[in-house]
């Protein structure tokens, strides 16, 4: 089946860093990915589409500068988060939909800025 | 606008009997999938199901159904034979077919299960 492999898995870094993440669809080619951001207990809130050779499509409200999003190959985005800070804490999962199929998703990135 | 609505924050299932999760949603598109995951602590995202707006039969994998209710607006997910594993939080999700929906998901606030041995 579909493979998506995010990494790094757990970051743990001080205020100020710049984190980037890396998620990568192994099997297939994805033009197009998807970030999401998920707080303890609630549900994913999509941050933005990620778009193979063009510039990412942010959700309402997502700092495009803050989320930096490169998406330059078929099988393979990334997201920088920039001069993280405490409130960036979270967990960040991707995701890639095989044409014609569902969306799978990565196992996801703990973030915890110090 | 997609909205999906989960109305059981959490819930206890006995370890081999079935068990029920709602979902409802609401949509302008006249086309549309939904879907249903699985996201055990470990926070990985599972796919489980899928179901068609336009599917004339409800979708089943394995011990999953999708109980398809489309003038209600509802796609509940039964799980028969809880197993141990099963416990984890369960999303259902909702894709737009329309160029707009950007094939985004939507998803529901979820639903904790909790399967008792």
């Amino acid at each position: 089946g579909a493979v998506v492999s995010q990494h790094p898995s757990r970051v743990i870094c001080k205020s100020g860093t710049s984190v980037k993440i890396e998620c990568r669809s192994l099997d297939f080619q994805a033009t197009t990915m998807f970030w999401y951001r998920q707080f303890p207990k609630q549900s994913l809130m999509l941050m933005a589409t990620s778009n193979e050779g063009s510039k990412a499509t942010y959700e309402q409200g997502v700092e495009k500068d803050k989320f930096l999003i490169n998406h330059a190959s078929l099988t393979l985005s990334t997201l920088t988060v920039t001069s993280a800070h405490p409130e960036d804490s979270s967990f960040y999962i991707c995701s890639a939909r095989v044409v014609g199929g569902p969306q799978h998703f990565g196992d996801g990135t703990r973030l915890s800025i110090l | 606008a997609q909205k999906i609505t989960q109305t059981q924050p959490g819930m206890f299932v006995q370890e081999k009997e079935a068990v029920t999760l709602d979902c409802t949603y609401d949509t302008s598109d006249p086309s549309y999938g939904l879907f249903w995951y699985k996201q055990p602590s470990s926070g990985e995202m599972i796919f489980l199901i899928y179901q068609g707006s336009y599917d004339q039969q409800n979708a089943t994998e394995g011990r999953y159904s999708l109980n398809f209710q489309k003038a209600r607006k509802s796609a509940n997910l039964v799980i028969s034979a809880s197993q141990l594993g099963d416990s984890a939080m369960y999303f259902c999700a909702m894709r737009g077919r329309l160029k707009a929906a950007g094939n985004k998901l939507t998803f529901g606030g979820g639903t904790r299960v909790l399967v008792k041995p």
